[in-house]
């Protein structure tokens, strides 16, 4: 089965400096990944994807990603954050699988604080 | 905007009474999706639809049920509530007709069992 650790349960980065949110997956082949971002109250916006190709995918927002193949990881960055970044960030993984339907199998989430 | 609306957006209602809880897409996607909210565990799939009257039991499916009679609606029924089924609940739908499993959720219904 597939799974997904985000190893910190909160962040504290100060406004502009650089952050980076760790996402590890367990799955027996190239998985589809994903980033979502909770803001308090809110439903998850789609931050960013990976399915194939560049191993650097870039989003919305000024974010990031890297898939590490070797690590099984599928980290997400950004060089400068904005108070208005403060969230949850999610990672999920999803299935490779033509035509399926399973659902998204998420991280426990990463709590991302700004510091004035 | 993905055109996913849930209704409602909050309720609290008393242990052992039945709750029913409606996604509405107007985007004609196949794949429709349930999901729970709780601290300390991320989202967790409850049941999915790949189509009308066409369901699947999720992760968390237990003490749930769903129909889904028209593309456009997905319904969540509780048949009994419990204080376990505490939670914020959403619903998702598959965002293009790949097999990428993108998936677009809505704003969430905040259900509190009492």
């Amino acid at each position: 089965a597939q799974s997904v650790t985000q190893p910190d349960i909160h962040i504290t980065v100060s406004e502009g400096a650089s952050l980076e949110l760790r996402c590890n997956y367990s799955y027996g082949a190239t998985p589809y990944l994903f980033w979502y971002v909770q803001s308090p109250g809110q439903g998850l916006q789609l931050l960013l994807k990976y399915f194939s190709g560049d191993t650097l995918v870039q989003g919305i927002k000024g974010f990031e990603a890297e898939f590490k193949r070797s690590q099984s990881s599928f980290n997400l960055r950004k060089p400068s954050v904005h108070w208005s970044d403060a969230a949850e960030y999610f990672c999920a993984v999803g299935e490779v699988n033509g035509g399926g339907a399973d659902g998204l199998t998420f991280g426990k989430g990463t709590h991302l604080i700004i510091q004035p | 905007d993905a055109g996913i609306t849930q209704s409602p957006r909050h309720k609290v209602t008393e242990t052992g009474t039945p709750v029913t809880l409606r996604c509405h897409q107007t985007e004609n996607h196949r794949y429709m999706y349930w999901y729970r909210q709780d601290p300390g565990h991320g989202l967790r799939l409850i049941h999915y639809s790949y189509g009308v009257k066409d369901t699947d039991k999720g992760e968390v499916s237990d003490g749930y049920s769903v129909s889904r009679s028209k593309t456009e609606d997905f319904l969540l029924t509780l048949e009994s509530a419990t204080s376990s089924q505490t939670s914020v609940y959403f619903c998702a739908i598959r965002g293009t007709p790949s097999s990428y499993n993108e998936q677009f959720f809505g704003p969430g219904t905040r259900l509190t069992v009492l």
